[in-house]
């Protein structure tokens, strides 16, 4: 039933680990967002991608990868994690040209 | 470009008096305007949002806003407060011209006080 799910809900790791964060949505969306929200809970835009197609990138260091293997998915890989990694990363949706964007529980990583 | 200002990063409020938080954007065309709430560890919900119809809009829970253009605001009301209430509250800004990525205020935190 969930409308936009990420997982895992909560990652630990060590400094220099790779890892990946799933997004899934069944709302039939085609835009697909990834947000990041740091220590001080301010949130900012990382990437979308319009079916399969990456439109925003904003600045983001090139450890991390998005993957959108069809329009219902778009994954982030984080290559070499580094301390200030850690944050809530949330995965959003919406439909191509409307305004409102759906979003997942968040990802709480945490790098030791 | 797109900008965003919350005046105030705490407010508190007794319960059942009236609730303000402030929001201020900057945009160079005409804007999307929302409000989310953040409970804590919990991920974001849209409380209400503005789209060009209506100027004051209302959302879940009681809450309204009222988009002023001549002010640049977009600020959030609710007449009587409720303990639920608690949380963090975003006021974010999206145009179509950039993408429609939300570019967000820096949140402000409502305390209600029994």
């Amino acid at each position: 039933d969930t409308a936009v799910s990420q997982t895992p809900k909560y990652l630990v790791t060590q400094m220099g680990n790779d890892k990946s964060i799933k997004c899934e949505q069944n709302l039939g969306h085609d835009t697909m967002y990834w947000y990041k929200q740091d220590s001080k809970k301010f949130l900012k835009i990382m990437f979308s991608y319009n079916n399969k197609e990456l439109i925003i990138n904003e600045t983001v260091p090139n450890r991390f990868s998005p993957k959108s293997p069809d329009k219902a998915h778009l994954n982030l890989h984080i290559n070499s994690l580094e301390l200030g990694d850690s944050a809530v990363y949330f995965c959003a949706s919406s439909r191509r040209g409307e305004e409102t964007q759906y979003f997942g529980p968040g990802t709480r990583l945490l790098v030791l | 470009a797109q900008s965003v200002t919350q005046l105030g990063s705490h407010v508190s409020v007794s319960e059942g008096a009236l609730v303000l938080l402030r929001c201020n954007y900057s945009s160079s065309v005409p804007p999307y305007l929302f409000w989310y709430v953040q409970y804590p560890n919990q991920g974001l919900q849209l409380l209400l949002k503005y789209t060009s119809a209506a100027t004051l809009v209302k959302g879940i829970n009681g809450f309204e806003a009222e988009f002023k253009k001549s002010e640049t605001s977009f600020h959030l009301t609710k007449p009587s407060a409720h303990m639920s209430d608690a949380a963090e509250y975003f006021c974010a800004v999206s145009t179509m011209e950039y993408g429609n990525k939300l570019v967000f205020g820096a949140g402000t935190i409502l305390r209600v006080k029994s």
